[in-house]
């Protein structure tokens, strides 16, 4: 398996353009997780899904940010407009119920964001 | 306010000697604990796992001991090598309202030395 995709790896942006970063999760996992890794703030959980069911966004910092997943095998996290202050690596994960959602978390290689 | 509070941003220790990675948590509600493992440019890779009923697992030359009364857990690992060389986190689940969660730490960076 390849393992959860991101895309872009890299992304340098302006302050107040719109970012949409993208998630391909492992074949066959029914939840799929968005984190922020910051020096700051560690790394958070922004927002989770399961069967492409948002479960929990309380993580999501502001109305700025938004995440979508239309299908089992796509995901895609949007902040629209982006600030310096959002520059960080956001990783997508994923993983299987009855394995242990919590315990077999699959992190993708993470997309790290530069706003100017 | 971090719930889950890793104190030592880095940790240097030479090969074959012990590396101890120190974890301390304020949610009593926790009940499941995590490592992880990031190298960089990666994504962080799960380690290994505690339950709350037990106060220590063993996955080769890594160990995870748990302290439920002093809401601390360690990582132990024995003998250290160069490979180990990257940044841990430790994680705590968090079940409330329904809601799974991985609460994470800041990390530690641990470098071993040949």
């Amino acid at each position: 398996d390849a393992g959860v995709i991101q895309s872009p790896r890299h992304e340098v942006t302006e302050m107040g353009q719109e970012v949409t970063l993208r998630c391909k999760p492992i074949s066959g996992h029914d939840y799929l997780f968005w984190y922020r890794q910051t020096m700051m703030r560690g790394l958070e959980l922004l927002i989770y899904f399961n069967n492409n069911v948002p479960i929990d966004d309380s993580g999501m910092p502001e109305d700025r940010f938004s995440a979508k997943m239309p299908n089992a095998s796509f995901s895609t996290l949007k902040i629209q407009p982006s600030e310096p202050r959002d520059s960080a690596v956001y990783f997508c994960a994923s993983s299987l119920a009855g394995q242990g959602a919590i315990d077999t978390q699959y992190f993708g290689p993470g997309t790290r964001l530069t706003v100017l | 306010d971090q719930q889950v509070k890793q104190n030592s941003p880095s940790l240097s220790v030479q090969e074959g000697r012990i590396s101890i990675l120190n974890c301390d948590y304020t949610n009593s509600m926790f009940d499941y604990f995590l490592w992880y493992k990031k190298y960089p440019a990666e994504g962080p890779t799960f380690l290994i796992s505690i339950s709350s009923i037990k106060d220590k697992n063993e996955d080769g030359r890594f160990t995870v001991f748990l302290n439920k009364s002093a809401k601390h857990l360690s990582l132990h690992i024995v003998p250290s090598q160069p490979g180990d060389s990257a940044v841990y986190f430790c994680a705590a689940s968090e079940v409330k309202g329904g809601s799974e969660k991985l609460v994470f730490g800041k990390g530690t960076k641990l470098t071993v030395n040949p």
